[in-house]
């Protein structure tokens, strides 16, 4: 099976940097996406990490560690428009489905 | 960028009746589909992996006979609840994979903007 963990909730300042952790347990592993979703949104897709190490994308960034079974999302120059909730997703081995942490709530404050 | 297109999004039937939500990729091909199920500020659920021309794969736990699932061609999966009852009540998502192309790799997924349904 799988099981993905993510803090449920984090609050910020405007301007600041926030990071949000996952860890995961899975039968098999191919990958590591992010995704954000406003309420009442779908989720888009933020980055996806294959390798260990980091992956930057303008304010975000996304890290794996496969040894560790671990990643985080670094958002950077946080934005009130952040406000959101953030997804970690295995890719497993089948290479074919996508298994969702529980989401974390960024709250961001002026 | 790519697509999807969900609905309807919101959707109140009564207890027993039938309720089909369309997932379609507007101007791209999907071989595989996803359905999620989002309960409020809960985690998306993998419901079931739609495959163009085959049967749906189903997640532990979830009723095949309940949540009919069909994905006739490129651009179209369906779900069906049938015999629904309130506790089905649930935002249900879609979402499609690029058949080819530079997302395919990455794994990135195209969500629809999901379907509220309410079973009263």
């Amino acid at each position: 099976g799988q099981s993905l963990e993510q803090p449920s909730e984090v609050t910020a300042v405007e301007g600041a940097i926030v990071q949000i952790n996952c860890t995961y347990q899975t039968s098999g592993f191919y990958g590591l996406s992010w995704y954000q979703q406003h309420d009442g949104g779908a989720p888009t897709f933020l980055s996806y990490n294959a390798l260990d190490g980091l992956e930057e994308t303008g304010r975000f960034s996304s890290f794996l560690s496969r040894s560790d079974s671990y990643g985080y999302l670094l958002l950077q120059e946080l934005q009130m428009k952040d406000s959101a909730s953030y997804f970690c997703a295995v890719r497993d081995r089948d290479f074919n489905k996508f298994y969702f942490g529980s989401g974390t709530k960024l709250n961001v404050k002026p | 960028g790519a697509v999807v297109s969900q609905h309807p999004s919101w959707v109140i039937c009564k207890s027993g009746t039938s309720v089909k939500i369309e997932c379609r990729s507007l101007d791209f091909q999907a071989t595989t589909m996803f359905w999620y199920r989002q309960f409020p500020k809960q985690s998306l659920m993998l419901m079931a992996t739609s495959n163009e021309g085959s049967k749906a794969t189903y997640e532990q736990g979830v009723e095949k006979d309940k949540f009919l699932i069909n994905h006739a061609s490129l651009t179209l999966s369906t779900l069906t609840v049938t015999s629904a009852h309130p506790e089905d009540s649930s935002f249900y998502i879609c979402s499609a994979r690029e058949s080819g192309g530079g997302t395919y790799n990455t794994g990135e997924l195209f969500f629809g903007e999901g379907s509220r349904l309410t079973v009263l």
